[in-house]
């Protein structure tokens, strides 16, 4: 595909139990980017990935927050023993080849609904 | 500490009335401004990168322009198809992060 692919596009789950979030970037790009926005709050920096550095993890809200990526490619975002306050829409970006201030292009994010 | 401010935080207007969107930064060392579109339900939409002081970018009835301590979004006639959550981001020197601004709601009325 053209673009940034996450799913599953809605998830909704009972509080407490574990989440994995799946984020597929435009191809070629080596730069993958994950964000919650929250009703009120924006959009909020998690985790960046650049290539074989290591992430930028300086957004995670709590340690229940983890990324990994495979390959240099697809991402998952796992959250452990979520909360009601985890409810907010995750969004991943992704970016070209290596160089910042390169435009981050979004995909339409998964909305997590804790019960 | 780094800041995005926008305003107003919501904007109405009549089909062809022009206005403009301010986005407000501090921040410690400014590598590129962005500006987003998002739709409900939808991710942003990439629309500008503007990285220094002077800068201007033209897209259809839009227009960004950057100073040192603030950017524009000019919106000439608007059409109701512009009605929007316009988003302003700042990357900030050695981070490859955005920080985001809490957008701007514009409805365009027929």
């Amino acid at each position: 595909g053209a673009g940034v692919s996450q799913s599953p596009s809605n998830k909704v789950t009972e509080k407490g139990k574990d989440v994995e979030l799946r984020c597929d970037p435009i191809s070629g790009h080596t730069a993958l980017y994950w964000y919650r926005q929250s009703l009120g709050q924006g959009l909020e920096f998690l985790i960046y990935f650049q290539g074989n550095s290591a992430p930028d993890k300086s957004g995670l809200p709590s340690d229940r927050f983890s990324a990994e990526r495979t390959g240099g490619s697809v991402s998952t975002l796992t959250i452990q023993r979520t909360q009601q306050e985890d409810s907010a829409v995750y969004l991943c970006a992704s970016s070209s080849t290596g160089v910042l201030n390169q435009p981050q292009h979004f995909g339409d994010g998964t909305r997590l609904s804790i019960l | 500490e780094d800041q995005v401010t926008q305003s107003p935080e919501a904007l109405r207007l009549q089909e062809g009335e022009s206005s403009s969107l301010n986005c407000s930064y501090t921040v410690s060392g400014l590598r590129g401004l962005f500006w987003y579109r998002q739709d409900p339900g939808k991710g942003p939409e990439f629309l500008f990168t503007l990285y220094s002081a002077g800068e201007e970018k033209e897209k259809e009835r839009l227009k960004a322009t950057l100073t040192k301590k603030e950017s524009f979004l000019h919106i000439t006639a608007p059409k109701p198809e512009d009605s929007a959550t316009y988003l302003c981001a700042v990357q900030v020197r050695n981070t490859g992060k955005l920080i985001f601004g809490q957008g701007t709601t514009l409805q365009v009325k027929p």
